[in-house]
């Protein structure tokens, strides 16, 4: 039983566009969601994380939205560059264990 | 840096033979996990643990065991490798015990079982 839910699967985007990543998750007990990046022949790699008590945090380019009432949160990325193809999964927790999205594979085109 | 070290990049092991997958960290971390990678499913844990000579089971335990004889080094064991247990296998360790912020994840074992 998959407990969080990510979209969409695969997503293209020319340079300079906006890339928006959905989770949804479904154990109110949650109350981290990181995001994490992955490139090919890597380990995922922490980008940004929110806790419930805020409905938005942004560092540099990209942007955590929060709906803690729809349990809903979603990985903005303004500008998207080239550089930033790759995988990213979103992932929420209670205590130490992470509970991980499918995950979407981004491709960002010159 | 915190480094997480998986001993193999990639494995090729036959159907019923034992399997080891090594993970190391270098920065005396209590936690270290093992996941799974396979397309559209995301991460899934497989085993857990938060100390030494202590584990306990993830989400797709079945197949598989750990061991943990020393803080650094935590190892997952298939009894009896099958093909479904073709996958991506990540090691990720954290230092804080509460809140799942904090993993460093190794770059992976890939294994495919012929």
């Amino acid at each position: 039983q998959q407990q969080v839910k990510q979209s969409p699967q695969s997503l293209i985007v020319q340079k300079g566009g906006i890339s928006i990543i959905n989770c949804a998750y479904e154990n109110t007990a949650f109350d981290y969601f990181p995001w994490y990046q992955q490139f090919p022949g890597k380990g995922p790699a922490l980008l940004i994380a929110i806790r419930p008590d805020v409905s938005e945090k942004k560092e540099g380019r990209f942007t955590i939205s929060f709906n803690k009432s729809a349990k809903q949160f979603s990985l903005h990325i303004m500008d998207s560059q080239p550089g930033d193809s790759a995988t990213y999964f979103c992932a929420a927790s209670s205590g130490s264990r992470l509970t991980f999205g499918e995950g979407t594979q981004l491709t960002v085109n010159p | 840096d915190v480094k997480v070290t998986q001993s193999s990049r990639y494995l090729v092991k036959r159907t019923g033979e034992k399997v080891f997958l090594e993970c190391v960290q270098d920065m005396d971390h209590e936690n270290m996990f093992w996941y799974r990678q396979d397309p559209g499913l995301g991460l899934r844990l497989i085993y857990f643990s938060y100390d030494v000579k202590m584990k306990e089971k993830g989400d797709i335990p079945e197949g598989y065991s750990v061991s943990r004889e020393k803080k650094e080094r935590f190892s997952l064991i298939l009894e009896s490798a099958s093909t479904n247990q073709t996958s991506m296998y990540l090691c990720a360790s954290s230092l804080v015990a509460i809140q799942g912020y904090g993993y460093t994840f190794g770059s992976g074992t890939r294994l495919t079982v012929v």
